[in-house]
């Protein structure tokens, strides 16, 4: 069974518009939940993550993601979209089966519009 | 402040031959992990290891070995590459527990011929 699903595998939004882009995940999995960006010909790097403490998560370069587990999901949001933004995103989830592993969703790519 | 490094960036092979990607943190994390990138397909685990010593299938694991050499390295070995393995490679890791993140190396390129 598919742990994290991304809605959209392409996402574009003109310079400026709000960013959403979304992640529901599997309920029989813990929710350890993590945001991740990837820019071109570059590595993942963490944007944000839930871990229980609050159900609004704020990352870094303005993005947000809220858990909301009535609709198992965990929406990554931002206000304005600006053209550095332009990346694939990853939505992942921890599981623990005899060692704690991270699976990623199948990503979402934002475009950005001038 | 290297955090996870990868060798090598590129790589063409033929299929049939073989080839090992190395991957070195200095962390001190106690995880490691091997995932290939494919388009529309996301990140997919071949393997990982939760300590030095052990390593497990992850959900691609065919075609691929490993090797926990230490804490710090942990190496993938395609024996007889196939086109099918043409991909990027990411090794990655991070220290124990359920909400920790993963670090990632740069990535290595693979074509196979």
């Amino acid at each position: 069974a598919q742990s994290v699903t991304q809605l959209g595998s392409h996402v574009s939004v003109s310079e400026g518009a709000l960013v959403l882009l979304r992640c529901n995940y599997s309920s029989s999995v813990p929710p350890y939940l993590f945001w991740y960006v990837q820019y071109p010909n570059q590595g993942l790097q963490l944007l944000l993550k839930y871990t229980s403490a609050a159900t609004l998560v704020k990352g870094i370069n303005g993005f947000e993601a809220e858990f909301k587990k009535s609709e198992t999901s965990f929406h990554l949001t931002k206000p304005s979209a600006h053209m550095r933004d332009a990346a694939e995103y990853f939505c992942a989830v921890i599981l623990n089966t005899g060692g704690f592993k991270t699976i990623f969703g199948a990503g979402t790519r934002l475009f950005v519009k001038a | 402040n290297a955090g996870v490094t990868q060798t090598p960036k590129f790589q063409v092979l033929k299929t049939g031959q073989s080839m090992t990607l190395q991957c070195a943190q200095d962390m001190n994390h106690n995880s490691m992990y091997w995932y290939r990138q494919d388009p529309g397909m996301g990140l997919r685990l071949i393997y990982y290891s939760a300590s030095e010593g052990t390593t497990d299938k992850g959900e691609v694991p065919n075609g691929y070995n490993v090797s926990r050499l230490n804490k710090r390295e942990f190496s993938l070995r395609l024996e007889s590459a196939a086109p099918s393995q043409t991909s990027v490679y990411f090794c990655a890791s991070s220290d124990d527990g359920r909400n920790t993140e993963a670090f990632f190396g740069q990535g290595t390129r693979l074509t196979v011929v």
